[in-house]
C-alpha cells in the first residue's frame, strides 16, 4: 500500500524559498503524476503543480513563476520549491499521487503546517 | 483561473439524502467529463470519492454519486450517516493539463 509522508521547515521567512519534501513508501513514483495541494487556513484547497516521473511539469497559472516540482525516482522522493514567500503562502501542504491527466488524487499524504513568518 | 462555486454548508439528519454543487465555466466544469468529489475530514488526507463525474473508487459506498449538467457538477449523498459529517471539494480538469478546486462544502448531519 503505498504511503505518503510530506516533510520540511514549519516556519519559513518571508521572501526566501519554501521547500519540501515527499517520501513515497510502498509503491513507485514510475508510472505516475505527482500532485502538491495547499490549503490556508480557513480556506479551500489549491493545487499548486505536479511533475510526472519523467520530470515533466505543470503548474498552477498563478503560482508558475515561483514554483518548481521535481521528482527522485532513486530516491523515491518528489520535492517542492516556492520561492519569494509570503504570509499569503501559510497553508497545510499535501502531495498527492494523480492518476493521469485527467487530475484524480488517489493517494494523499497527511499534510505538513508552513507558516510564513518572521 | 477561477475556484469553482460550492456552497458553504449543508446540512442534514440520518438517513436523509443531501445535493451539493459545483459551479464552474466552460473552461472547466462544463467543457470536460473530468469532474472529481473529495471528502476531506479536518487534520486527515482528503480522500477522493468520486471520479469521471460518476464514477465510484473501490471502497466508496453507493450512497455517494455524482452527475454534471452544462458548467455544474453535483455530488449527492443518500442515507446521511453521521461519518459523512466533513468537507467536501470537488475539482476539475482546466484544459492545458491545470486543474482547479472547488471553494469547500462543510456537510453537518444534524
Amino acid at each position: 500500500q503505498v504511503q505518503l509522508q510530506e516533510s520540511g521547515p514549519g516556519l519559513v521567512q518571508p521572501s526566501e524559498t519554501l521547500s519540501l519534501a515527499c517520501n513515497v513508501s510502498g509503491g513507485s513514483i514510475s508510472n505516475y503524476y505527482w500532485s502538491w495541494v495547499r490549503q490556508p487556513p480557513g480556506k479551500g484547497l489549491e493545487w499548486i503543480g505536479y511533475v510526472y516521473y519523467t520530470g515533466s511539469t505543470s503548474y498552477n497559472p498563478s503560482l508558475r513563476t515561483r514554483v518548481t516540482i521535481s521528482a527522485d525516482t532513486s530516491k523515491s522522493q518528489v520535492s517542492l520549491k516556492l520561492s519569494s514567500v509570503t504570509a499569503a503562502d501559510t497553508a497545510v501542504y499535501y502531495c498527492a499521487r494523480q492518476l493521469g491527466f485527467k487530475g484524480y488524487m488517489d493517494v494523499w499524504g497527511k499534510g505538513t503546517t508552513v507558516t510564513v513568518s518572521s | 483561473q477561477s475556484a469553482l462555486t460550492q456552497p458553504r454548508s449543508v446540512s442534514g439528519s440520518p438517513g436523509q439524502s443531501v445535493t451539493l454543487s459545483c459551479t464552474g465555466s466552460s473552461y472547466d466544469v462544463g467543457g470536460y467529463k473530468y469532474v472529481s468529489w473529495y471528502q476531506h475530514h479536518p487534520g486527515k488526507a482528503p480522500k477522493l470519492m468520486i471520479y469521471d463525474v460518476n464514477k465510484r473508487p473501490s471502497g466508496v459506498p453507493d450512497r455517494f454519486s455524482g452527475s454534471k449538467s452544462d458548467n455544474t457538477a453535483s455530488l449527492r449523498i443518500s442515507g446521511l450517516q453521521a461519518e459523512d459529517e466533513a468537507d467536501y471539494y470537488c475539482s476539475s480538469y482546466a484544459g492545458s493539463y491545470t486543474y482547479v478546486f472547488g471553494t469547500g462544502t462543510t456537510v453537518t448531519v444534524l
